[in-house]
């Protein structure tokens, strides 16, 4: 179910930008790309959501490619409240299946 | 409005008792979803509902696994004659609307302990 590939970890510097990359390349015409992330010890929080043209929220921002085959999570300043499990999800209705995610480390 | 709330927080149970937990939605979510997680693995779907009806069972993991949202609120998960590997955390998500616009807002889990 797990349509999207994603690094196992990643890390950052505080307060350097992140991109957080995901390969999805057997996405259809109506899938949506979703990201949620996972503090330790809490469920999935929602972080942003697109479908072909780029998204900005107050959260992040999502780069969706040309081909749509592949989208980067930017987190323009990382913090230590960042570090999480950031996982990227195709969603096409009212089911959506989680991967295994990108473990994202800041560094102080 | 506080969120989705689960409980109990932590439940440790012995090998072949049943067990059961509860989900609260947000108030007037009408969609409300199971998941499971084991360590170091993303969430797996289980279930899901719009309001009372249970639109998708087949990926409960065995017939030892049951879900009800007797009145469109509030959702319990049930795991009879549990097992060892039945130890996880299980999660509740629920979301006002069905579509892929729709977000989804998680609770904090119950996770559960089976010696």
């Amino acid at each position: 179910d797990a349509k999207t590939t994603q690094p196992n970890s990643m890390e950052s510097n505080e307060e350097e930008p992140v991109h957080l990359p995901c390969n999805h390349s057997t996405i259809s015409g109506t899938d949506y790309i979703h990201w949620y992330r996972q503090l330790p010890s809490q469920g999935p929080e929602y972080v942003i959501h697109g479908l072909t043209s780029n998204v900005n929220n107050r959260m992040a921002s999502l780069a969706i490619a040309e081909d749509r085959k592949s989208s980067t999570l930017i987190l323009h300043r990382a913090t230590l409240r960042d570090a999480a499990v950031y996982y990227c999800i195709l969603r096409d209705g009212d089911q959506f299946y989680f991967g295994t995610g990108t473990s994202l480390t800041v560094i102080p | 409005d506080t969120g989705v709330s689960q409980n109990p927080r932590h439940k440790i149970t012995k090998r072949g008792q049943n067990v059961t937990f509860r989900c609260d939605p947000i108030s007037e979510h009408n969609r409300l979803y199971w998941y499971r997680q084991t360590l170091g693995q993303g969430p797996e779907f289980l279930t899901y509902f719009q309001n009372e009806a249970q639109l998708e069972k087949s990926r409960l993991l065995s017939d030892r696994f049951s879900a009800e949202r007797p009145k469109g609120s509030f959702s319990t998960l049930e795991i009879q004659r549990t097992e060892q590997g039945d130890s996880a955390m299980y999660l509740c998500a629920s979301s006002p609307g069905w579509d892929s616009l729709t977000e989804a807002f998680f609770g904090q889990g119950t996770r559960l302990t089976v010696v």
